[in-house]
């Protein structure tokens, strides 16, 4: 079965900091996502990376994708308060759509 | 364009009830796909609907049940409630062999 991690699981930054969270995971797949949760909130799609190599960017956000190394990272830059959520990647299982979500990270962003 | 939609939004329920969950998919969606999310943790894949047919199970006992709507609406069936199926209930909809799945406002179960 696919496993899908994140590290770390909580990580608390100051404004104007930049710092990366990594999302690994354990077989083959073609598609992975990353999403945005407020507490109490539904998820808010990020980005879709979809190939080997993709690096999309959002305003102080960017995710990049290494299929060989089984790796997803997303980096932040210049963290902002309003950046404070959780962020969850998701990887689908076996092409048939169901998602595999690692554990979460918590990102806290303090002045 | 209306989005995905869920109801109700909150619901407190006692063990050993049923509770049914409903979700409609965003406008030209044909396949819906349900997920448990418990505080503090990623969502967890319950099922998944197309052509009103159960197409993908994940780990959830049969208490978990579901069905989808001709209009591919769809509704979440829990028998027999235990404390822990106390969780956030996430639908996602998506077009069959598309990449983007867009998700519900979910629906906040409580069992006391």
């Amino acid at each position: 079965e696919l496993k899908v991690e994140q590290n770390p699981l909580f990580l608390s930054m100051q404004e104007g900091k930049n710092y990366t969270i990594y999302c690994n995971y354990s077989t083959t797949s073609d598609r992975l996502y990353w999403y945005r949760q407020d507490p109490g909130k539904s998820l808010e799609s990020l980005f879709v990376l979809l190939s080997n190599g993709a690096v999309k960017q959002e305003g102080r956000l960017m995710a990049s994708l290494d299929t060989k190394a089984r790796l997803s990272t997303l980096h932040i830059t210049a963290a902002v308060h309003d950046l404070s959520a959780t962020y969850f990647c998701a990887v689908v299982y076996n092409q048939g759509g169901k998602l595999i979500f690692g554990q979460g990270t918590e990102l806290s962003v303090k002045p | 364009d209306a989005g995905v939609t869920q109801s109700p939004t909150h619901l407190i329920k006692t063990r050993g009830q049923q509770v049914t969950l409903r979700c409609s998919p965003k406008s030209g969606h044909d396949t819906v796909s349900w997920y448990q999310q418990a505080l503090g943790q990623g969502p967890q894949f319950i099922f998944q609907y197309y052509e009103e047919e159960e197409r993908q199970r994940g780990n959830f006992p049969d208490r978990f049940s579901g069905h989808q709507f001709p209009n591919y609406s769809s509704e979440l069936n829990v028998n027999a409630l235990l404390l822990g199926d106390s969780a956030l209930y996430l639908c996602a909809s998506s077009l069959l062999g598309n990449y983007e799945q867009y998700f519900g406002p979910g629906t906040r179960l409580t069992v006391t």
